[in-house]
């Protein structure tokens, strides 16, 4: 139980462009969901976190309007990263926690990754 | 600012040795650590503690939690080259959502 499905795993697109990212619970309704972003041998930053039906809430220095976060359900959130450059580059992380049971909420479930490149 | 740290940053053993790898934390409103593990991919989750002084155990995986010390270990026996991987520590805090605040990882090896 409490699997998190990412998609695309990964992607490349040429700067300008915009990405979109999904995270989906497969087994459980999320309360909560959350973006991180990985740079190379470093720790999870957070970026921000997403509650169903409502606006997220971004980390300082996380610029809102180029992270675009949509929590459309209890099973899905959005990460769109707008008009990407190069230095946008990084691996992607999502996590979710459970709604009811399979542990306590403190436990975020986190989802396979999506490695951004930006050309 | 809330802060995680752990140490060593980077630690290599020899199949079947014991590690153990630190995590001391300086935050407002703590509300549990955890332990995850991250090969290549994403973390999974190994313990949950929130309670000084219980100890929690996976197999060869333990762990617990100093509430008076701030700190908390993972102890791993009998390492085997699966166990490489980095070991992330995170600390839950009490605000509207459930936030985790990381330390930066501990990169572990096992040499055969």
């Amino acid at each position: 139980g409490a699997v998190v499905s990412q998609h695309p795993s990964w992607v490349i697109c040429k700067s300008g462009t915009s990405v979109k990212i999904e995270c989906r619970s497969l087994d459980f309704q999320a309360t909560t969901m959350f973006w991180y972003r990985q740079f190379p041998k470093q720790s999870l930053m957070l970026m921000a976190t997403s509650n169903e039906g409502s606006k997220a809430t971004y980390e300082q220095g996380v610029e809102k309007d180029k992270f675009l976060i949509n929590h459309a359900s209890l099973t899905l959130s959005t990460l769109t990263v707008t008009s990407a450059h190069p230095e946008d580059s990084s691996f992607y992380i999502c996590s979710a926690t459970p709604r009811w049971g399979s542990g306590s909420t403190d436990t975020q479930y986190f989802g396979p990754g999506t490695r951004l490149t930006v050309l | 600012e809330d802060k995680v740290v752990q140490s060593p940053l980077s630690l290599v053993v020899h199949e079947g040795d014991t590690v153990t790898l630190n995590c001391s934390y300086e935050v407002t409103n703590f509300r549990s650590l955890l332990w995850y593990k991250q090969e290549k991919k994403a973390p999974t989750f190994l313990f949950m503690l929130t309670s000084s002084g219980i100890e929690k155990k996976s197999g060869r995986l333990s762990s617990i939690l100093d509430k008076k010390e701030l700190s908390s270990i993972l102890n791993i026996t009998a390492t085997q080259t699966g166990d490489s991987a980095i070991y992330l520590c995170a600390v839950a805090l009490f605000q509207g959502a459930q936030k985790l605040v990381f330390g930066q990882g501990t990169r572990l090896t096992i040499n055969p």
